[in-house]
């Protein structure tokens, strides 16, 4: 079975701690996402990576890092710097293929909460 | 950055069609729209997209004008399984960066 998968789905950590999303796939995708999301809002996108060893920061890539050491995978690690990390994290993945497609495969998802 | 206005929440009942317009009126000339639809607490899932005229498969239909401002997603026969929020979104050229950018969505409720 082809498909995304993130770890853990639900993560608790105390303020100050790092803590590292998991995100895997097996699609043999170039491209990998990383968004969150807020109650009741949209998705917002953290960082992107088109490639192996490159990726780029989206709009609140502030107190996130990211690593792109296989095609395979993309962690998400959530900083002390991240003021509000209490959120959903979702990862994604797509073909960047020809002309303007814009179809990406989502994980389940990661909730954390930081208290 | 073609921005999207979608209304922010819709009603039906089952076995109605429903049909949610987005507004995207900077929509650029290579431009694609795309629907996704979002369950509580799991990820959005593909269900359309399109560049001009009208585009079906087995879930929706998407319906898209000639001056392609604004997009009409057609769900046939709803039923309560489709209760869920949609996303309206074009893609994002100017960057090349060719990631999503997500509204607030159209929440749908149908109700038996």
């Amino acid at each position: 079975d082809g498909g995304i998968t993130q770890s853990p789905k639900y993560l608790f950590r105390k303020e100050g701690q790092n803590v590292t999303l998991s995100c895997e796939q097996n699609l043999n995708h170039d491209a990998m996402y990383w968004y969150r999301q807020d109650p009741g809002q949209g998705l917002r996108l953290i960082y992107y990576s088109q490639i192996v060893n490159d990726f780029q920061k989206g709009d609140i890539a502030e107190g996130y890092s990211v690593s792109r050491e296989k095609k395979e995978s993309f962690p998400l690690t959530v900083t002390s710097a991240q003021k509000n990390p209490t959120a959903f994290y979702l990862c994604a993945s797509s073909i960047p293929g020809a002309g303007q497609t814009y179809e990406q495969y989502f994980g389940p998802g990661t909730r954390l909460t930081v208290t | 950055l073609a921005k999207t206005t979608q209304p922010i929440s819709m009603d039906s009942y089952e076995g109605q069609e429903v049909n949610i317009t987005c507004s995207h009126n900077n929509i650029a000339t290579n431009d694609y729209i795309t629907w996704y639809q979002q369950f509580p607490s799991q990820g959005p899932r593909f269900i359309i997209q399109g560049y001009k005229t009208k585009v079906t498969n087995e879930v929706a239909s998407l319906f898209i004008p000639a001056d392609r401002k604004s997009s009409t997603l057609s769900l046939p026969r709803v039923s309560l399984s489709d209760t869920a929020v949609y996303y309206c979104l074009v893609g994002d050229i100017n960057t090349g960066r060719r990631a999503l950018t997500f509204g607030s969505g159209t929440r749908l409720q149908v109700q038996p």
